[in-house]
């Protein structure tokens, strides 16, 4: 059984910190991950995805990826009370078109 | 601005009635999916579909079923809805190796009395 593990949280930071949400994955030939964000009562939207091993930035978000260890993570730097959700880790395998979601890490940012 | 669109946004039925949830994509994308979610089981795949006409079982079909007679077009159907099929349903599509994520609707939140 593929998995995806986060910690459901929540967890609480201040505004102007750094929140630091992780992910680990089962399966070791997953190539294609990928962040959700998903506030109370609405959908989840992509706001990083990540293909190869290293760090991508997109404003204050930071997403990293270590295959070797099957970790993946995502930074908010600057965090504000607006970055206040559920973030759902996602993992494509190999030869799959398939998704497997976290059960997502709730973040709060506190004023 | 492409969009998944999901035919209601909040549905109220009786048990035992026919319910149908449309869900409209105009992004081309070749995949379709039907999730619904509770609050701590997180999102869990109800029905997915490749290619016009064609379907598969997720995680968890029992007591629906799909429809997919055109590209743009997945429905979901609950033949007889019961009280535990309350939930928020999410309509997603993605292009077919998947590559770059799932584009979600904005959810049906169904409650069945």
């Amino acid at each position: 059984q593929k998995e995806v593990e986060q910690n459901s949280g929540p967890l609480s930071v201040p505004e102007g910190a750094i929140a630091s949400l992780n992910c680990t994955y089962s399966d070791r030939v997953s190539q294609s991950f990928f962040w959700y964000r998903q506030y109370s009562g609405k959908s989840p939207e992509l706001i990083m995805s990540i293909y190869s091993n290293g760090d991508k930035e997109d404003g204050r978000f930071t997403a990293q990826l270590n295959k070797a260890s099957q970790y993946v993570s995502l930074l908010i730097r600057d965090s504000q009370p607006s970055d206040s959700a559920t973030y759902l880790c996602a993992v494509r395998g190999d030869s799959s078109y398939k998704l497997i979601f976290g059960s997502g890490t709730r973040l709060l940012v506190r004023p | 601005d492409v969009k998944v669109t999901q035919s209601s946004r909040y549905l109220v039925k009786r048990t035992g009635e026919k319910v149908f949830l449309e869900c409209v994509q105009d992004m081309d994308h070749e995949n379709m999916f039907w999730y619904r979610q509770d609050p701590g089981l997180g999102l869990r795949l109800i029905y997915f579909s490749y290619d016009v006409k064609m379907k598969e079982k997720g995680d968890i079909p029992e007591g629906y079923s799909v429809s997919r007679e055109k590209k743009e077009r997945f429905s979901l159907i609950l033949e007889s809805a019961s009280t535990n099929q309350t939930s928020m349903y999410l309509c997603a599509s993605s292009f077919l190796d998947g590559n770059y994520g799932y584009t979600f609707g904005s959810g049906t939140r169904l409650t069945v009395v």
